[in-house]
Parts: C-alpha cells; sequence; structure tokens
C-alpha cells in the first residue's frame, strides 16, 4: 500500500519568511495529493491540493508542487503570517480506491511575529 | 448545514468498557470514514465506507467495528477499550469519486482509556 513520508515535523519562521513543507510516496499510480491545515483544537480542513496531471497549483499565498518522477511534492507558504501557525498534513490517494487517503505525520508550523 | 457532526466531544473510558461513536453528515455524501490521531502519526485510517451498505478496513482496524447504519450515518464501535485506543477520532466524509475528492472532517471526539 501506499506511504507518506513528511519533513520537517516541526518549522519555525520569522513572520514575512517563506516556509516549505515536503512529501514523499511511495506508490506511482497515486494520483490526488491534498494538503490539510490543522489549528489547535480544531478539525483538518483541505487549503490546495493536485492532481497527477498537475505540476503546480497556486492560491493567493499558497502553493504546491509535484514531480511525480521522483515521487515528491511540496507546499510552500509565502509572506507567512501568525494565523498560519498549525499543523500541516499532506496526503496521497490509494491507486486501488482514489478517494482513501493516506497521511504524513504532520509539520508543525509557527510563525513567529 | 451542519456538515459532520461527532458526539459525543470527550469520553473517559475504563479498560474493558465498550462504547459507540457516532457520526452524521447531511451533505448527501456517499463515503465515509473514520481515523484516530495521535501524536506524531498524522491521521490513520481505522475503517471507511465506499457507499451505502460497504464497509472495509483501513490501517489499523483492529478493535474497532463499524457499522454504516443509512446513507448519513457511520458508527464507530469499541468492544473492550484498551488503553492503547486513547486518541483522538475523527469522522469524515466525501462525495465518490474516481480521482480522489475533498473529505470533510468533524470535530472529533477526545477518548481517555484509564
Amino acid at each position: 500500500g501506499e506511504n507518506v513520508e513528511q519533513h520537517p515535523s516541526t518549522l519555525s519562521v520569522q513572520e514575512g519568511d517563506s516556509a516549505v513543507i515536503k512529501c514523499t510516496y511511495s506508490d506511482s499510480a497515486s494520483n490526488y495529493f491534498p494538503w490539510y491545515k490543522q489549528e489547535l483544537g480544531k478539525r483538518p480542513q483541505l487549503i490546495i491540493d493536485i492532481r497527477s496531471n498537475v505540476g503546480e497549483k497556486k492560491d493567493q499565498r499558497i502553493a504546491v508542487t509535484l514531480n511525480k518522477t521522483a515521487k515528491h511534492f511540496s507546499l510552500h507558504i509565502t509572506e507567512t503570517q501568525p494565523e498560519d501557525s498549525a499543523v500541516y498534513f499532506c496526503a496521497a490517494s490509494e491507486a486501488e480506491y482514489g478517494n482513501k487517503l493516506v497521511f504524513g505525520a504532520g509539520t508543525i508550523l509557527r510563525v513567529k511575529s | 448545514n451542519a456538515g459532520v457532526t461527532q458526539t459525543p466531544k470527550f469520553q473517559v473510558l475504563k479498560t474493558g468498557q465498550s462504547m459507540t461513536l457516532q457520526c452524521a453528515q447531511d451533505m448527501n455524501h456517499n463515503s465515509m470514514y473514520w481515523y484516530r490521531q495521535d501524536p506524531g502519526m498524522g491521521l490513520r485510517l481505522i475503517y471507511y465506507s465506499a457507499s451505502e451498505g460497504t464497509t472495509d478496513k483501513g490501517e489499523v482496524p483492529n478493535g474497532y467495528n463499524v457499522s454504516r447504519l443509512n446513507k448519513r450515518e457511520f458508527s464507530l464501535r469499541l468492544e473492550s477499550a484498551a488503553p492503547s485506543q486513547t486518541s483522538v477520532y475523527f469522522c469524515a466524509s466525501s462525495l465518490r469519486g474516481l480521482a480522489g475528492v475533498e473529505q470533510y472532517f468533524g470535530p472529533g471526539t477526545r477518548l481517555t482509556v484509564t
């Protein structure tokens, strides 16, 4: 089955700096890669996703890039703000059933003001 | 439109006790999921239901059972709770699609087994 590794486990940045979180996956047949944000004590919520036929996708200050050959994808947050502080999870879809997701272990992002 | 709801929000059990976590969604979604979240381990899938009438095991099904009561409701049962089942449990739902779709999560249930 699919296996997803996520790095780093914690990331501290100064407000206004950029943050990058990286994930690798094992199953070359996976074709959907979402990113979820979880604020303290809250539920995970989707912030951006990408499908395997696209190399990059942007939404205001966040972007995701996908390298299918290397089997890795990354989340980029520019001009970080204190409200970006949260846990971020990457995930990859199971090839057998596309709606089933395998999540990475998460990255705690702290934005210092 | 409440989205995905879960009850209870908090629960403390003694080892060996049983309980059922309830989940309901009002978005007319086909698929529903149960995850557990432990520190440093992300979200791990316990069971899922691709559509009404079907259930399948996820990554960590041992010690749990599920019931897809109807299209709206998906319950998770712990028959004999163990301290290793102390965790935060999230229910989620999604439309059923071929290429991956957004999962909507409930607020979670924090379970402590002593």
